[in-house]
C-alpha cells in the first residue's frame, strides 16, 4: 500500500522565493497534518485538516505560511516569501479519525527545505 | 494532553531487550498511551498504543502500570535498525487533539 507521499523530497531556494510543498495522504484517511521539525524546536504541528477543512492552524508561524486542502487526496503548504529561518524538514501525516478508536498518524518521508 | 517524561537517551546491546520507560502521571481516564519512533532522516513511525491492558504487536510490547501513571515500551530483540528516537504520547482517541511529540528517548543499539 502507498503511504503518505510528499514532494519534493528536497528543496533549496533563495530567500524571498515562494516555496510550495505537496502532500498526498493515504487513500481513505480523513485527517491531514503538517508538521515542521528543526533541531531547536523539535517536531511542531503547523496545521490540521479534517475532511478537507482546516480545524487548527494555531501552529502556523506567521502569515507567510498558508495551507490548502482542495480535495481528500491532496494538500499544499506554501511559504511566501521564504526566509532562512524556515529551513527545516516538513512532514505531512494522515490518519483516519473514527469515534471510539485510536487515531494513528502515518507520516510521509518529509521535505527537506533549505532557504539560502 | 497529559505531559510525558522520558529519559533523553539509552543504550542497548544488539539482541537484548530494549525497555524504554515513560512517565505520564497526569494521564486522564480516557487518554491512550501511544508510541512512535523516528529513525534518522525519516518521518515518525507508529509503533503501538494502549489504554490500560498490555499490548503486543509485531514490533513491540507495551506494558502499562495498573495506575496508568507510567508505561514501558519493550523491543524484545533489539537490532541496529532499531536505533532511533522514541516518542511517548498520551492523548484521547476521539476527535482532534494537538499532539506534542516532545524530545523523546534516543535509543542507541550497540553491536
Amino acid at each position: 500500500d502507498a503511504g503518505v507521499i510528499q514532494s519534493p523530497r528536497h528543496e533549496v531556494t533563495e530567500m524571498g522565493q515562494e516555496v510550495t510543498l505537496r502532500c498526498k495522504p493515504i487513500s481513505g484517511h480523513n485527517s491531514l497534518f503538517w508538521y515542521r521539525q528543526t533541531m531547536m524546536r523539535g517536531l511542531e504541528l503547523l496545521i490540521y485538516f479534517n475532511n478537507n477543512v482546516p480545524i487548527d492552524d494555531s501552529g502556523m508561524p506567521e502569515d507567510r505560511f498558508s495551507a490548502k486542502m482542495p480535495n481528500a487526496s491532496f494538500s499544499t503548504l506554501k511559504i511566501q516569501p521564504s526566509e532562512p529561518r524556515d529551513s527545516a524538514v516538513y512532514f505531512c501525516a494522515s490518519s483516519l479519525a473514527r469515534t471510539g478508536a485510536g487515531e494513528t498518524q502515518y507520516f510521509g518521508p518529509g521535505t527537506r527545505l533549505l532557504v539560502l | 494532553d497529559a505531559k510525558t517524561t522520558q529519559p533523553t537517551s539509552m543504550d542497548c546491546a544488539e539482541g537484548r531487550a530494549a525497555n524504554l520507560p515513560c512517565n505520564h502521571s497526569t494521564i486522564s481516564g480516557n487518554e491512550y498511551v501511544y508510541w512512535y519512533r523516528q529513525i534518522h532522516s525519516q518521518g515518525p513511525q507508529y509503533i503501538i498504543h494502549g489504554l490500560k491492558n498490555n499490548e503486543t504487536n509485531e514490533m513491540a510490547s507495551l506494558i502499562i502500570t495498573e495506575d496508568r501513571k507510567s508505561s514501558t515500551l519493550i523491543l524484545p530483540h533489539a537490532t541496529l535498525r532499531d536505533t532511533a528516537v522514541y516518542y511517548c504520547i498520551v492523548r484521547v482517541p476521539r476527535g482532534y487533539q494537538k499532539v506534542t511529540f516532545g524530545i523523546g528517548t534516543k535509543l542507541q543499539v550497540i553491536p
